[in-house]
């Protein structure tokens, strides 16, 4: 069945730590893209990418990195954790070229940094 | 301003009712329009697409745009319980850029 995966669900890290928040589509989609969202709060875009080795950064981008090295591959890196960063993160794709037909999500990633 | 605005909710409703649920947008270059349904504790899910003025329908929910008055609506019929959800409204203003509402959290009462 064609789906967005993320790994791992939940993690809690210590500060000053190199965290990678994992991301894998089947369904072939072109774009894909990391958010930020806080309880009750709006989702903020942290990176985004059209394609292989195309990658851009977003509104909250300056404290982590992404890569897209294959199609259905898009993992976000955090080179040292802070508590805040706690939040939870939430990976999407799309499919359209000029025309955006929406986003399905993965299940996200609950980050606590302690 | 926020380049979308939704009302925070909480929405609360009678099982059969109609929920209506609205969301405003400042940007009139704004191309394509959504609503996804958040589950507390889940990641948003795409319920409807909207890309020109009118109403847009699937089953019981109901999408209506007016890009005049820079408006979007869900509507949804015969409410049930399980519709008790957030509601994100996101408008696409072209390219990557998709902005998101912060929501209106709906309770449907049985």
């Amino acid at each position: 069945e064609a789906d967005i995966y993320q790994t791992p669900r939940y993690l809690v890290i210590g500060t000053g730590k190199k965290i990678t928040l994992e991301c894998s589509q089947t369904m072939g989609h072109d774009k894909m893209y990391w958010y930020q969202q806080d309880p009750g709060m709006e989702l903020h875009l942290i990176h985004y990418s059209y394609g292989v080795n195309s990658t851009e950064k977003g509104d909250l981008s300056s404290e982590s990195t992404v890569s897209r090295i294959r199609t259905e591959h898009f993992p976000l890196t955090l080179e040292s954790a802070r508590p805040s960063h706690t939040s939870q993160y939430l990976c999407a794709s799309s499919n359209g070229d000029r025309v955006d037909y929406g986003y399905t999500f993965g299940s996200g990633t609950r980050l606590t940094v302690v | 301003q926020k380049e979308v605005e939704q009302n925070s909710g909480p929405l609360s409703v009678p099982e059969g009712a109609i929920a209506s649920l609205n969301c405003t947008y400042s940007d009139r270059g704004s191309q394509s329009f959504f609503w996804y349904r958040q589950y507390s504790g889940k990641s948003p899910e795409l319920i409807m697409s909207i890309y020109s003025n009118g109403d847009q329908e699937d089953g019981r929910f109901t999408a209506q745009l007016n890009k005049a008055s820079q408006y979007v609506s869900l509507l949804i019929r015969d409410s049930q319980p399980s519709d008790s959800a957030t509601y994100l409204c996101a408008v696409n203003t072209g390219g990557f850029k998709t902005i998101f509402g912060a929501g209106t959290r709906l309770f449907v009462k049985a």
